[in-house]
């Protein structure tokens, strides 16, 4: 897998956009980048994936930069419910497993 | 919305007595996981199932552990005979042939040796 790099926390006001970021300088041109979240002690929950392009759903952006040495989630409107930690990975292309970080812890305050 | 379903949501349970977690996976899903989460700490993998077999596994998927897939619903996790340090909370995922990143996971089994 490879290695990824998060700030350990942020902070966001809610209704503001939140802007994560992760490095991942040493992704292979097959490799996938995933970021989930993990509400208090819920299940992780898968938010979106991309592997060149911008990726957006309903509850997410993704912006990978040309390099692809890094990208960044977008939470566009963030609420108080967001508060989570965000995990970013890049998993090898021959392998199912997802191997979690320690993520950034991202608080949402009113 | 389908969801990854677990059961029990708390288990407690003697040193050495043998437990079973059950996970109802997203019914169209052939990819199967179980990982683990002790408390404070980092999601763990433990191990991946398809075609009714491990595909792949990590060093705490030891022989005291087992996956089966007894019916075309359930998937299941058996520790043999647990540890103290077997607490944690356990979380079964599921995916289907698409990017197999895309993993849903079901909301968990906290599991307590005493």
């Amino acid at each position: 897998d490879a290695k990824t790099t998060q700030p350990p926390s942020m902070d966001c006001a809610e209704g503001r956009a939140a802007n994560l970021p992760c490095n991942h300088s040493t992704i292979s041109g097959n490799e996938y980048v995933y970021w989930y979240r993990q509400i208090h002690s819920q299940g992780p929950q898968y938010i979106i994936h991309g592997l060149k392009n911008n990726e957006t759903n309903e509850m997410a952006s993704l912006i990978i930069t040309e390099d692809r040495k890094s990208s960044t989630l977008i939470l566009p409107h963030a609420t108080l419910r967001d508060t989570a930690v965000y995990y970013c990975i890049a998993p090898s292309y021959n392998t199912d497993k997802l191997i979690f970080g320690t993520g950034t812890r991202l608080q949402v305050f009113p | 919305e389908p969801e990854v379903t677990q059961t029990p949501s708390h288990q407690v349970t003697q040193m050495g007595q043998e437990v079973i977690l059950r996970c109802v996976p997203i019914s169209n899903h052939l990819y199967f996981y179980w990982y683990r989460q002790i408390l404070g700490q980092k999601v763990e993998f433990l191990v991946s199932f398809y075609n009714n077999e491990i595909s792949e596994k990590s060093e705490i998927f030891d022989d005291q552990f087992s996956v089966e897939r007894p019916d075309g619903s359930n998937f299941t996790l058996k520790i043999r005979s647990t540890k103290l340090e077997d607490s944690a909370m356990y979380f079964c995922a599921s995916t289907g042939l698409a990017t197999r990143g895309t993993q849903y996971f079901g909301p968990g089994t906290r599991l307590l040796v005493l």
